[in-house]
């Protein structure tokens, strides 16, 4: 059975800071997803990786995939106030996605 | 393109009534999901349709049943439903392979 952890699950940042979202899978996929959920929300997609080593960015969000450490990371930088939101990754095996719980991000002036 | 579309937004039973939640989608995707949200948690995948005539288990099919009526349709049914099944029901569709989903708006379904 796949398993996906975020970490963390909740994110206070101060605005003009750093930092990085973790999503870990517990077993072989070369398909991944981050997904933005703004509260009472649908999902609403923003990167899809599809390869090892893949790098994804729009804005302030940039996303890699490392399948060999299963793991992709959300780096978040100079964080600013509308990125808050709730964000997932989902992890594609035997066609069925699989999401991780989520990562609540506020950030703060 | 109204992209995927959810009927109805919002829903309260009472224990035991039956209700089907509807599902269209008008961007000719050949896949559709339904998935339920609880509260703080991911989504977790109750049923999908890879393609027309066809539906798949997911991780908690356990008191749902689907249909796949037509390429643009895909309903889910709930036969008895229980203070359990309350939480947000969404959507989604691919048009297949690496293509990221699109998620409908949700259902928020209360079960008394």
């Amino acid at each position: 059975e796949l398993k996906v952890e975020q970490n963390p699950l909740f994110l206070s940042m101060q605005e003009g800071k750093n930092y990085t979202i973790y999503c870990n899978y517990s077993t072989t996929s070369d398909r991944l997803y981050w997904y933005r959920q703004d509260p009472g929300k649908s999902l609403e997609s923003l990167f899809v990786l599809l390869s090892n080593g893949a790098v994804k960015q729009e804005g302030r969000l940039m996303a890699s995939l490392d399948t060999k450490a299963r793991l992709s990371t959300l780096h978040i930088t100079a964080a600013v106030h509308d990125l808050s939101a709730t964000y997932f990754c989902a992890v594609v095996n035997a066609g069925k996605s699989t999401f991780g719980d989520g990562t609540t991000l506020t950030v703060k002036p | 393109n109204a992209g995927v579309t959810q009927t109805p937004k919002f829903q309260v039973l009472k224990t035991g009534q039956s209700m089907t939640l509807q599902c269209a989608q008008d961007m000719n995707h050949n896949s559709m999901y339904w998935y339920r949200q609880d509260p703080g948690m991911g989504l977790r995948l109750i049923y999908y349709s890879a393609s027309e005539g066809t539906t798949d288990k997911g991780e908690v099919p356990n008191g749902y049943n689907v249909s796949r009526l037509n390429k643009r349709e895909f309903s889910l049914r709930l036969e008895s439903a229980a203070p359990s099944q309350t939480s947000v029901y969404f959507c989604a569709s691919r048009s297949g392979g690496q293509e990221t989903q699109y998620f409908g708006p949700g259902t928020r379904l209360l079960v008394l």
